[in-house]
């Protein structure tokens, strides 16, 4: 299977503040990388696919890079609304497997 | 929209089946996935089943523990246990696949439309 480690795991930060969150894959996945945004209590909600492309009605502060092994997702300055769990998910071989999570909280 | 069905309580070696309905869709021509979240745990991909003929693929740490089942005449994806365990205890979502890919690379294959999740505990 490969594996999708996701770092940091949590982090603190302020509205306004700029995060990065990385995502490293065990093996090639091309851009076949996912970003969902998860809160408790509601469903995951995608966010950017194939690495960089933004899902209709999000938000352009939210933005992905990378290619092969190795992503991100940036949020430009961090709104009340982002503060949640955020995952990435290859689809480049099955099972389809999620990073363990970065859970994002107020500073 | 997908639609699962409500919270599930049920002991162990119990049977258990929980839906998705696809509602304002009339189309089978896609694939859902199941995924699920453990207690104080990430999201984890079950698999995915095709919901016009019930075509599935299973990740290795489900397989054989649950049964994706689908009744394409109603758009509704079922995950069926035939015996639950403690260890089953957790939020069930069905998503819907981006792209119309099955097994190996896909790469439409992020999930764009969620259930809302069905908690399922088991206990005895």
């Amino acid at each position: 299977d490969i594996q999708m480690t996701q770092s940091p795991t949590s982090l603190s930060a302020s509205v306004g503040d700029r995060v990065t969150i990385t995502c490293r894959a065990s093996q090639f996945i091309h851009t076949y990388l996912h970003w969902y945004q998860h809160k408790p209590g509601s469903a995951p909600k995608l966010l950017l696919y194939t690495a960089s492309t933004l899902q209709s009605g999000v938000p352009s502060r939210f933005s992905g890079r990378g290619s092969g092994t190795e992503f991100t997702l940036t949020i430009d300055s961090l709104q009340p609304d982002d503060f949640a769990s955020y995952y990435c998910q290859q689809s480049f071989e099955s099972p389809r497997t999620f990073g363990q999570g970065t859970k994002v909280d107020i500073k | 929209h997908l639609v699962q069905s409500g919270a599930e309580v049920g002991k162990p070696g119990e049977s258990l089946k929980i839906s998705c309905k696809a509602s304002g869709d009339r189309s089978t021509n896609y694939w859902i996935a199941w995924v699920r979240q453990m207690p104080g745990k990430g999201l984890e991909w079950m698999g995915i089943v095709y919901l016009d003929d019930s075509d599935s693929i299973y990740s290795p740490s489900v397989q054989g523990q649950v049964t994706f089942l689908t009744d394409s005449s109603i758009t509704t994806a079922f995950l069926h246990w035939t015996s639950l365990q403690a260890s089953d205890t957790g939020i069930y979502y069905c998503a819907r696949q981006k792209g119309n890919c099955g097994s190996g690379g896909c790469e439409t294959g992020s999930f764009d439309i969620w259930g809302q999740g069905t908690m399922v505990t088991v206990s005895s």
